[in-house]
């Protein structure tokens, strides 16, 4: 079956660094997202891979390895309104995303 | 208006009701999905429509019945619902299906209660 694994929730301090881990078993492979949903908003586009290595994006950085079935999100210099649900999605070989149940970042003075 | 949009924004609905929920984008997409998402559980694709064709529909009970009359709108009909349906239903959009690099784009979701 296809899985995609991340950490329910999560808690950081403002000014610090969090990584959110993304581990995935899917039918094929055709690039991973991370997303991000604020409570009671629509989620939105934060990142994409589709090779190995670094992608950053200002405060935010998203890595892959295929190879381990692996990726993080990486966010830097939190601010509260950082604090949302971040969901881990892979396309697969359909070109479907198959979606984690995402993670909730809460973000502390 | 801008991006996609869904309406309503909330709905409270017994199981005998029938009633109807409605997405349009604004971005020029070809595709358009359904979701699901309900608490601690991740998002469940329902339907996909490419160029107003369903392309995907997975294993959806019949009591949730789509509509694509154009590439810009997207309907969901619902009746005889359980309880268990309440959830958060999203609708998306995307330049095409079938993309390696699908972005999608979200509208605010409806609040479905069903009683």
């Amino acid at each position: 079956g296809q899985n995609i694994d991340q950490p329910t929730e999560m808690t950081a301090t403002e000014g610090a660094i969090v990584q959110i881990n993304c581990t995935y078993q899917t039918s094929g492979f055709n690039g991973l997202f991370w997303y991000q949903q604020h409570a009671g908003e629509a989620p939105t586009f934060l990142s994409y891979n589709v090779l190995d290595g670094l992608e950053e994006k200002g405060r935010f950085s998203s890595f892959l390895s295929r190879s381990k079935g692996y990726s993080y999100l990486l966010l830097k210099e939190l601010q509260m309104k950082d604090s949302a649900s971040y969901l881990c999605a892979v396309a697969d070989s359909n070109y479907q995303l198959i979606w984690g149940a995402g993670t909730k970042l809460i973000i502390k003075p | 208006e801008t991006g996609v949009t869904q309406t309503p924004r909330h709905l409270v609905m017994g199981m005998t009701n029938k009633k109807s929920l409605k997405c349009e984008q604004h971005l020029g997409h070809n595709a358009m999905y359904w979701y699901k998402q309900s608490a601690k559980k991740p998002l469940e694709l329902m339907f996909v429509y490419s160029l107003e064709e369903r392309v995907e529909n997975n294993s959806v009970p019949s009591r949730f019945s789509p509509e694509c009359p154009n590439s810009s709108h997207l309907f969901l009909h619902l009746h005889t619902l359980q309880p268990e349906d309440s959830a958060l239903y999203l609708c998306a959009s995307s330049q095409e299906a079938g993309d390696p690099y699908n972005e999608q784009f979200f509208g605010p979701g409806t609040r479905l209660t069903v009683l």
